[in-house]
């Protein structure tokens, strides 16, 4: 089984200025990793993925995210955001069978003016 | 691209009613997940099918029952509706019953019950 945490529920910050929003995962197998935007009343859109190969993975939005397995960790990171990027931030990770995808709880992302 | 089709979008049903939730995946994607997101919370695992089989069972309640069929498209059946159960539903597909290449997710359905 895998489980995921997202430590920030909520994440604000000025237009323009970089974020980090934090990602740890447990597993006892290995897994893939993924990051879901979910813009307000909308459904689940695929931002970016780790599967094998390069621990860092980029979007074409400009978002990025390093799987670290020491750190058990799949951060995702952007240096200059923007007012469209206000959303919610969902990690979520699989083992790669049958039980689909375990999320966490979510990282509101609220961009300041 | 062909995405992941879910229909309806809105549904609206009463206490103790019925409602059946369908879901096409993209074409050539064999194995279809079902989640439901509650207002303000993460989407939640509830049953997935691959090749027409049931393939794990999450946190779905005996309420709810959930079949695949010939043509891969997916229908969520819920009967005895309670107002715990409003929620977004979303469905997700990928191929060969193994998430290596991802998951794409449907726009979802959103049943309010009332």
């Amino acid at each position: 089984a895998q489980s995921v945490t997202q430590l920030d529920s909520q994440v604000p910050v000025f237009e323009e200025a970089p974020v980090e929003l934090r990602c740890n995962y447990s597993s006892s197998v290995s897994v893939y990793l993924f990051w879901y935007v979910q813009y307000p009343n909308q459904g689940l859109q695929l931002l970016l993925k780790y599967l094998s190969g390069s621990t860092l993975v980029k979007s074409i939005n400009g978002f990025e995210a390093e799987f670290n397995k020491s750190q058990t960790s799949f951060h995702l990171r952007k240096p200059s955001v923007h007012i469209s990027d206000t959303a919610e931030y969902f990690c979520a990770v699989s083992g790669g069978g049958a039980d689909g995808l375990t999320f966490g709880k979510g990282t509101h992302l609220i961009i300041q003016p | 691209a062909a995405g992941v089709i879910q229909s309806p979008r809105h549904l609206i049903k009463e206490k103790r009613e019925t409602a059946t939730l369908k879901c096409y995946p993209i074409p050539r994607h064999d194995t279809v997940y079902w989640y439901q997101q509650g207002p303000g919370q993460d989407p939640q695992f509830l049953i997935s099918f691959y090749e027409k089989m049931q393939s794990d069972k999450g946190s779905i309640p005996d309420r709810f029952s959930a079949q695949q069929f010939s043509d891969y498209h997916s229908e969520l059946n819920m009967s005895s509706l309670e107002l715990g159960d409003s929620a977004l539903y979303f469905c997700a597909s990928s191929l060969a019953g193994r998430g290596q290449h991802g998951y794409t997710f449907g726009s979802g359905t959103r049943l309010t019950v009332v």
